[in-house]
């Protein structure tokens, strides 16, 4: 069985200021780790993934996220955001036997100006 | 450019009426995944098909109905049984047998009057 948990379904922070985005995961096998965008009325699209290797994995617009294993947590970061990392933000985990991946709830990202 | 194209974007139906969404596909990808999105509950897996002519049934297939007669097309059936069918449906596809990465079409809006 695997689940994730996103801590906080909404989060504002203020422009040039952390971004800050808690996911933490359990898995009974070695994970594949996902963190997806979701802008209104789209679809989501892919900002990064856990698989192997080095923990602290880099995605698209300056975001990034680091796999930690005795804390179960794959948070994602971003050092200074932008008006337009406003958007939802979906943590997923994916089970490499079986091929299906499980969702957070969630979180709701505003950046205020 | 290769991606997945779900039509309609919008869609109105009386209670009782059953309607189908497309989604279709020119990636390639075996697996195929219709997602429910409702506020603040995530993504819920309805059914997914890893091969043409096979499919299963999610946490949430009751009162949906799915074919893969092509490996490019997986049409989803929103029946009449369905008793609260109002929401976003998303469209994904992966490649079997890597990390489980999930391909997104833009959606489709369904509304019941």
């Amino acid at each position: 069985a695997q689940s994730v948990t996103q801590l906080g379904s909404h989060v504002s922070v203020s422009e040039g200021a952390l971004v800050l985005l808690r996911c933490n995961y359990s898995s009974s096998v070695p994970p594949y780790l996902f963190w997806y965008v979701q802008y209104p009325n789209q679809g989501l699209q892919l900002l990064l993934k856990y698989t192997t290797g080095a923990t602290l994995v880099k995605g698209i617009n300056g975001f990034e996220a680091e796999f930690k294993k005795s804390e179960t947590s794959f948070h994602l970061t971003k050092p200074s955001a932008h008006m337009s990392d406003a958007a939802e933000y979906f943590c997923a985990v994916t089970n490499t036997n079986a091929g299906k991946s499980t969702f957070g709830d969630g979180t709701t990202l505003t950046v205020k100006p | 450019d290769g991606g997945i194209t779900q039509s309609p974007k919008y869609l109105f139906r009386k209670e009782g009426q059953n309607v189908t969404l497309s989604c279709e596909q020119n990636l390639n990808h075996d697996a195929m995944y219709w997602y429910r999105q409702d506020p603040g509950q995530g993504l819920r897996l309805i059914y997914y098909s890893q091969i043409v002519n096979d499919f299963q049934k999610g946490d949430i297939a009751e009162g949906y109905s799915v074919s893969r007669e092509k490996k490019e097309s997986f049409p989803l059936t929103v029946t009449s049984a369905q008793k609260n069918p109002t929401a976003f449906y998303l469209c994904a596809s992966s490649i079997i047998g890597t990390t489980g990465e999930l391909f997104f079409g833009e959606g489709s809006r369904l509304t019941v009057l």
